[in-house]
């Protein structure tokens, strides 16, 4: 499954496919990006960054494209589990100091 | 494990009284650690930067006389919440910069106030 548009905010994905969740940021000026996945009730969980001098990144079934160019963030990931079933956030950091400004937030559910 | 620890994770009180949040970092030193504002169905949204032995700076909006930060030590930040009043019924969320890591963040403090 993908979503598609800038700020959609539900995802549902069959469990096994891959999943993207597209996000857009606002300032050219970010040079430090991070997708966190935030269950009900808990904090924010790390997935995965990417700095700008980057345009792809690869984690543990994860991967995170930058594109600059557009100003674009992408998560994919790949063979969807019921657990991946969460609001996934991607985050930008424009000052350096890691005071991260947070997008609106994709909810991925996953059907079995 | 948990990096950055927060207690309570919920709590419930009236309104006018005051309530103090916890945040703590799991065996690092954390001198700069930020506090967020979850409102249901929405997006994390900074709320300010406590800075250990200085004073804590706070994003635009924020009452500094209603959300008193202290940071007294390398490991942990308070956040009070004075007078409080049914709309700071929040989901309050610290988190603290771990030294070549990202940003983490603690599992948060549902607090609601009747």
């Amino acid at each position: 499954g993908e979503s598609v548009g800038l700020h959609l905010p539900t995802l549902s994905v069959q469990e096994g496919d891959n999943s993207i969740i597209n996000c857009a940021y606002s300032n050219s000026a970010s040079d430090y990006f991070i997708w966190y996945k935030q269950e009900s009730g808990k904090g924010p969980q790390f997935i995965i960054d990417i700095r700008s001098n980057m345009d792809k990144r690869q984690g543990q079934r994860v991967t995170v494209l930058l594109n600059k160019t557009v100003k674009h963030l992408s998560l994919q990931i790949a063979a969807t589990q019921p657990g991946d079933s969460a609001v996934y956030f991607c985050a930008e950091n424009i000052r350096g100091d890691y005071k991260l400004s947070f997008g609106a937030g994709t909810t991925v559910t996953v059907r079995a | 494990g948990a990096v950055v620890s927060q207690h309570p994770s919920w709590v419930i009180c009236k309104s006018g009284t005051s309530v103090k949040i916890e945040c703590r970092s799991l065996d690092f030193q954390a001198t700069t650690m930020f506090w967020y504002r979850q409102f249901p169905k929405q997006s994390l949204m900074l709320m300010a930067t406590s800075n250990e032995g200085s004073k804590a700076t706070y994003e635009q909006g924020v009452e500094k006389d209603k959300f008193l930060i202290n940071h007294a030590s390398l490991t942990l930040s308070t956040l009070t919440v004075t007078s409080a009043h049914p709309e700071d019924s929040s989901f309050y969320i610290c988190s603290a910069f771990k030294s070549g890591g990202p940003l983490h963040f603690g599992n948060g403090t549902r607090l609601t106030v009747t």
